[in-house]
């Protein structure tokens, strides 16, 4: 049962890189979220999806892009690193039909834009 | 705009004495959902409880109870007993609206809790 996986778990780039962090999740969820969260700080939400197809920007969207083209897949798309996009990221998922709608969390990504 | 606050950047507590850790939100929705995770130094995120803004009673699991004052807009965490594996950050977060596949969820800045033994 793999749940929410991410990758890769750890990444150096160089200001200015492009890169992709991977989410897939095998649950069946509709709604899909990336969060980053910075050195002893809450979650931050950058992106989300409602389902396949459809995406909306969270609280710091800047310097990032997301599609949904499939259920399972969400991935993160950083434009032109920055040192500021240095953080942990998560992605995470849920479903109406839970009854209390929690969101499973990946692991997390940790990046270091140098 | 959906907002959730959490006062305390940390909190030290004696072992086996039971800790309330604050959380308030504002939101124009009626309905809306409020969660508590828990995140320890491994940096997993689990899951400790859920209060739906419906629910008539507080929400409990285990050792953990929501304070859900609706007029107040608060939904504060109890942990009774604590114990030494309790030592994490802790957030409140929520979501607006029925159902998570139609809305954001968002997180509060956390709570530092330290349990000394």
């Amino acid at each position: 049962n793999a749940g929410v996986t991410q990758t890769p778990k750890f990444q150096v780039l160089k200001t200015g890189q492009s890169m992709t962090l991977q989410c897939a999740q095998d649950m069946n969820h509709e709604y899909m979220s990336w969060y980053r969260q910075d050195p002893g700080m809450g979650l931050r939400l950058i992106h989300y999806s409602v389902g396949a197809g459809i995406t909306d920007q969270g609280e710091v969207p800047n310097g990032y892009n997301v599609s949904r083209s499939t259920t399972e897949d969400f991935p993160l798309r950083l434009l032109s690193a920055a040192p500021s996009q240095t953080s942990v990221y998560f992605c995470a998922s849920s479903s109406r039909g839970l009854t209390n709608e929690k969101l499973f969390f990946g692991s997390g990504t940790q990046l270091s834009v140098l | 705009a959906q907002k959730i606050t959490q006062t305390q950047p940390g909190m030290f507590v004696q072992e086996k004495e039971a800790v309330t850790l604050d959380c308030t939100y504002d939101t124009s929705d009626p309905s809306y959902g409020l969660f508590w995770y828990k995140q320890p130094s491994s940096g997993e995120m689990i899951f400790l409880i859920y209060q739906g803004s419906y629910d008539q009673q507080n929400a409990t699991e285990g050792r953990y109870s929501l304070n859900f004052q609706k007029a107040r807009k608060s939904a504060n965490l109890v942990i009774s007993a604590s114990q030494l594996g309790d030592s994490a950050m802790y957030f409140c977060a929520m979501r607006e609206g029925r159902y998570s596949s139609a809305s954001k969820i968002i997180f509060g800045s956390g709570t530092r809790l330290s349990i000394r033994p």
